[in-house]
């Protein structure tokens, strides 16, 4: 069945680097992603989000990237921090109310 | 700033038993989710639920599964009779519109049927 993926369990970034998690989906029907932060024990934590008509969107410190062409999608963090130490998922929505959420990237970033 | 809050935050309860997960959305939030993590798999979703009503559901929400909306607050999750693979956490979600805007996370309740 079509799904959002993520192409790398786990990521290890130094304190400092700016680090990149990717995601491919396939539902070339989706219309709006978002990346989200989960910290553990607690719930998803929303970062940043893009539609479909955009390929690029910056935040605070992060910057998501959409390729439409290749249904690929990236979240950029800038000079990642200790408490960016997380699970990141990417999540899509196919213009109903649910979303599909990948399999998640775990960060460990390093002192 | 306004937060989707969940109780409780553990339940434990033994199979075949009857447990109702609560939360409460953002106030002026009218669109209403559950969703369920197991244990280092990714987040699934269960149901969807606007104006007194189910607007969507997954295959894991069967007749095992119900919403309500019993007041102007509280949303809630039912499961009728638990197994043992309902152990999970549940996470409640909140959005102002459909299908387009983000959904706030509660901090989940984690269940565990033993």
């Amino acid at each position: 069945g079509e799904s959002v993926g993520l192409h790398l369990p786990t990521l290890s970034v130094q304190e400092g680097d700016n680090s990149i998690i990717n995601c491919a989906y396939s539902n070339s029907a989706s219309d709006y992603f978002i990346w989200y932060k989960q910290e553990s024990g607690k719930g998803p934590q929303f970062i940043i989000d893009i539609r479909s008509n955009m390929d690029k969107r910056q935040g605070q410190r992060v910057t998501v990237l959409l390729n439409k062409t290749v249904k690929h999608l990236s979240l950029q963090i800038a000079a990642t921090q200790p408490g960016d130490s997380a699970v990141y998922f990417c999540a899509e929505n196919r213009g109903d109310y649910k979303l599909s959420f990948g399999a998640g990237t775990t960060v460990t970033v390093r002192a | 700033e306004p937060e989707v809050t969940q109780t409780p935050s553990h339940q434990v309860t033994q199979m075949g038993q009857e447990v109702i997960l609560r939360c409460v959305p953002i106030s002026n939030h009218l669109y209403f989710y559950w969703y369920r993590q197991i244990l280092g798999q990714k987040v699934e979703f269960l149901v969807s639920f606007y104006n007194n009503e189910i607007s969507e559901k997954s295959e894991i929400f069967d007749d095992q599964f119900s919403v309500e909306r019993p007041d102007g607050s509280n949303f809630t999750l039912k499961i009728r009779s638990t197994k043992l693979e309902d152990s999970a956490m549940y996470f409640c979600a909140s959005s102002v519109g459909g299908s387009v805007y983000e959904q706030y996370f509660g901090p989940g309740t984690r269940l565990t049927v033993t």
